[in-house]
C-alpha cells in the first residue's frame, strides 16, 4: 500500500512571509495524483492544489505552488505571502491513477502569526 | 454550487446503539470514499466505491461496520453496535475517477458514550 509522510507536525510563519510544507510518499506506481488539502477549524476539507505525476511542470494556484520531485518521491507545498486565513491543518495525499485508494499523511498544523 | 452532503452533522449516542451516517455525492461523480478522522490515527480510509460497487473496505472493522450505496445518490456507513472507540469525525468524499480529485462533505462528528 502507498504511504504518505509529513515530517513536520507543526509550523508557524509570520504574515506575508513564505513557508514550505514537506511531504514524501512511497509507491511503486508510475502514474498517480498528488494533492494538498487544507482543513481549517471548521473541519471542512478544502482542495488546495493537485499534481499529476506524468506532468513535469509544477502546479501553481495563486499563492500556492508545489515542488514535485518524482524521482525523490517528494511533494512540498510553498505558500507565498502568508495570510491569517491560511492557518489550518494541511494534508498531503496520494491517489493511484484511476481514482483509487487515496491516502493521506498525518498533517502539518500551520499557524500564521500577525 | 454542487457539494457533498452528509448527515447528521453531529451525533451523540450510547454504546451499543446503531448509528447510520448518510452521504449524498455530487451528481455525476462515480467514486465515493469514506474516511474516519481521529487525533491519534489521522485520516483513515475505511471504504470506497466506484460506480456503486465496493472496491475496498479493508480499512473497516468488519464485525461492526458496513458501507453500502443503495443508489447513485446515496452512500451509507453503518455501525452496529457502536463503541466509545468509534468516536471520530467521519467524512464522505466523492469524485470522478478520470480526474483523480475528491470533494469532501462537512463530516459527521460521532460521539459514543
Amino acid at each position: 500500500a502507498q504511504t504518505v509522510t509529513q515530517s513536520q507536525p507543526e509550523m508557524s510563519v509570520q504574515e506575508a512571509e513564505t513557508v514550505t510544507l514537506s511531504c514524501t510518499y512511497d509507491t511503486s506506481e508510475n502514474n498517480y495524483y498528488l494533492f494538498w488539502y487544507k482543513q481549517p477549524p471548521s473541519r471542512q476539507m478544502i482542495l488546495v492544489i493537485r499534481q499529476e505525476a506524468y506532468k513535469q511542470q509544477n502546479a501553481t494556484e495563486n499563492r500556492f505552488s508545489v515542488n514535485f520531485q518524482k524521482a525523490a518521491k517528494s511533494f512540498s507545498l510553498k505558500i507565498s505571502d502568508s495570510q491569517l486565513g491560511d492557518t489550518a491543518m494541511y494534508f498531503c495525499a496520494f491517489m493511484k491513477h484511476g481514482g483509487d485508494d487515496m491516502r493521506f499523511g498525518a498533517g502539518t498544523r500551520l499557524t500564521v502569526k500577525p | 454550487d454542487a457539494r457533498v452532503t452528509q448527515t447528521p452533522r453531529d451525533k451523540v449516542t450510547e454504546m451499543g446503539q446503531e448509528v447510520t451516517m448518510r452521504c449524498q455525492p455530487i451528481l455525476g461523480h462515480n467514486t465515493v470514499f469514506w474516511y474516519r478522522q481521529t487525533m491519534m490515527q489521522g485520516l483513515e480510509l475505511l471504504a470506497y466505491f466506484r460506480n456503486r460497487a465496493p472496491l475496498d473496505d479493508s480499512g473497516m472493522p468488519k464485525d461492526r461496520f458496513s458501507a453500502e450505496m443503495p443508489d447513485a445518490t446515496l452512500a451509507t456507513l453503518k455501525i452496529q453496535p457502536s463503541e466509545p472507540r468509534d468516536s471520530a469525525v467521519y467524512f464522505c468524499a466523492s469524485g470522478w475517477d478520470l480526474t483523480g480529485e475528491l470533494f469532501f462533505g462537512e463530516g459527521s462528528r460521532l460521539t459514543v458514550l
